[in-house]
């Protein structure tokens, strides 16, 4: 069945870059979205259509595609990053919907 | 800019039905290539895709909660609700609604209600 895996946890210094992957057969076909979410909040949208970010969305955020990996990647990481990040893309069938795993960004 | 609640009860007995509503204000759910969604996320978890609603009426649930799952909406109050039926302990989660927007190959979630804790138990 159709899945999109995550590492669980990441860690990046302060002002380094990070990236963060989104494994998955359907996402050779399909697009994956990327969502930011911090304790007791609701997720929010970082990426969308492969690379782009909706307004308010800092521009350290950028995405890439190759293959069956979506990534994520924060450039010049800061603290205010640390949160949980969680792709989301189609099955195989193209109607139903998947998140990932989500990955726990830790800046240090 | 279009914003969401959810709203209802907090608590949910077992074998029971779970109902939720998301009130929809700054756009209308009949308009628009949206598609208006439920999903949940268990403490400490990650988040689970229920299904949505079209801007038309069709539906689409996770195949692992179709059974159980009634998804449906209401134009005159702007509002799409989620009914899930016989609840145990592992449907409490929080639960969230969000609209989706698509492109040919590509699907996201833009916009999302705070959320709202349901909690299984007698």
């Amino acid at each position: 069945s159709s899945e999109l895996t995550q590492d669980p946890a990441v860690s990046v210094a302060l002002g380094q870059t990070v990236r963060i992957t989104c494994r998955g057969d359907d996402l050779r076909t399909y697009d994956a979205s990327w969502y930011r979410q911090k304790p007791g909040q609701a997720p929010v949208l970082v990426i969308y259509d492969r690379n782009n970010r909706p307004s308010g969305i800092p521009d350290r955020f950028s995405a890439s595609s190759s293959g069956n990996t979506a990534s994520l990647t924060l450039t010049g990481t800061q603290a205010e990053d640390e949160a949980d990040y969680y792709c989301n893309s189609r099955d195989s069938t193209g109607n139903h919907l998947l998140f990932g795993g989500g990955t726990k960004l830790t800046v240090l | 800019q279009v914003q969401l609640q959810e709203s209802g009860p907090g608590l949910a007995k077992p074998s029971q039905t779970l109902s939720l509503t998301c009130t929809v204000s700054g756009g209308y759910i009949s308009s628009g290539s949206y598609y208006w969604s439920w999903i949940r996320q268990p403490a400490g978890k990650g988040l689970e895709w229920i299904g949505y609603i079209s801007y038309s009426g069709k539906t689409n649930y996770n195949p692992f909660l179709k059974s159980r799952v009634t998804i449906s909406a209401d134009k005159s109050k702007n509002q799409f609700s989620l009914k899930l039926s016989s609840v145990t302990a592992a449907d409490t989660a929080v639960y969230y609604c969000a609209r989706r927007a698509t492109g040919y190959y590509s699907s996201y979630f833009d916009s999302w209600g705070q959320g709202t804790l349901v909690t299984v138990s007698s």
